[in-house]
């Protein structure tokens, strides 16, 4: 099946750690991008990335870091710099090209801090 | 700040009416999409509209533009009780570099009750 997937669905971080939440993806899209969601809101962007080894910060950057080393693979690490990290992280990817505007969405991570 | 802002915040209706949501924006746009999220998953992608075109049907989803008032809204058709989720607005700009970002608002929760 093709799609894209996040891991793990729930994560709890201890006060002053770092976390890597996962996202994997099997579509062959080159563009990815991370959100996060807080409760009644809509979507924040964090990073995203159109190629390889490229991406750029979002509106919501400070506290997190990614990579992209693998066309199928974007981890978003929440740091212990971001001050509020409990949310929900949507990971999204989307095919380059004019034609191709949707976004597709994984299942999300739920991150809670204790 | 927001660049689509929906309203009602929150829609309650019974099975078979009819439900319209509308979403606003301030810059120009390239297109507009419409996705749906039901509580605690990703987000699915429902219809785009771009910015010349003034109307777009996808079975009972009917979408209008309106780029002189920048609004849209999202009608949904004799609704069933299955269509009771989170719907969101998104933006996509004009031009720049900021291609294929999308700019989303904070949603309209709707519940059909059967």
């Amino acid at each position: 099946d093709g799609g894209i997937t996040q891991s793990p669905k729930y994560l709890f971080r201890k006060e002053g750690q770092n976390v890597t939440l996962s996202c994997e993806q099997n579509l062959n899209h080159d563009a990815m991008y991370w959100y996060r969601q807080d409760p009644g809101q809509g979507l924040r962007l964090i990073y995203y990335s159109q190629i390889v080894n490229d991406f750029q910060k979002g509106d919501i950057a400070e506290g997190y870091s990614v990579s992209r080393e693998k066309k199928e693979s974007f981890p978003l690490t929440v740091t212990s710099a971001q001050k509020n990290p409990t949310a929900f992280y949507l990971c999204a990817c989307r095919a380059r090209g004019e034609t191709y505007n949707e976004q597709f969405f994984g299942p999300g991570t739920r991150l809670t801090v204790l | 700040s927001q660049q689509g802002e929906e309203d009602p915040q929150a829609l309650s209706i019974q099975e078979g009416e009819n439900a319209t949501m509308n979403c606003s924006y301030k810059t120009s746009i390239n297109n507009l999409q419409w996705y749906r999220q039901n509580s605690g998953r990703g987000l699915v992608h429902l219809i785009l509209i771009r910015s010349n075109e003034r109307e777009k049907h996808s079975g009972r989803l009917r979408v209008t533009l309106d780029t002189s008032k920048k609004s849209s809204s999202l009608l949904i058709t004799a609704s069933r009780a299955a269509d009771t989720a989170s719907y969101f607005c998104a933006t996509a700009p004009r031009g720049g570099t900021s291609y294929g970002k999308l700019t989303f608002g904070q949603g309209t929760i709707l519940t059909v009750h059967p």
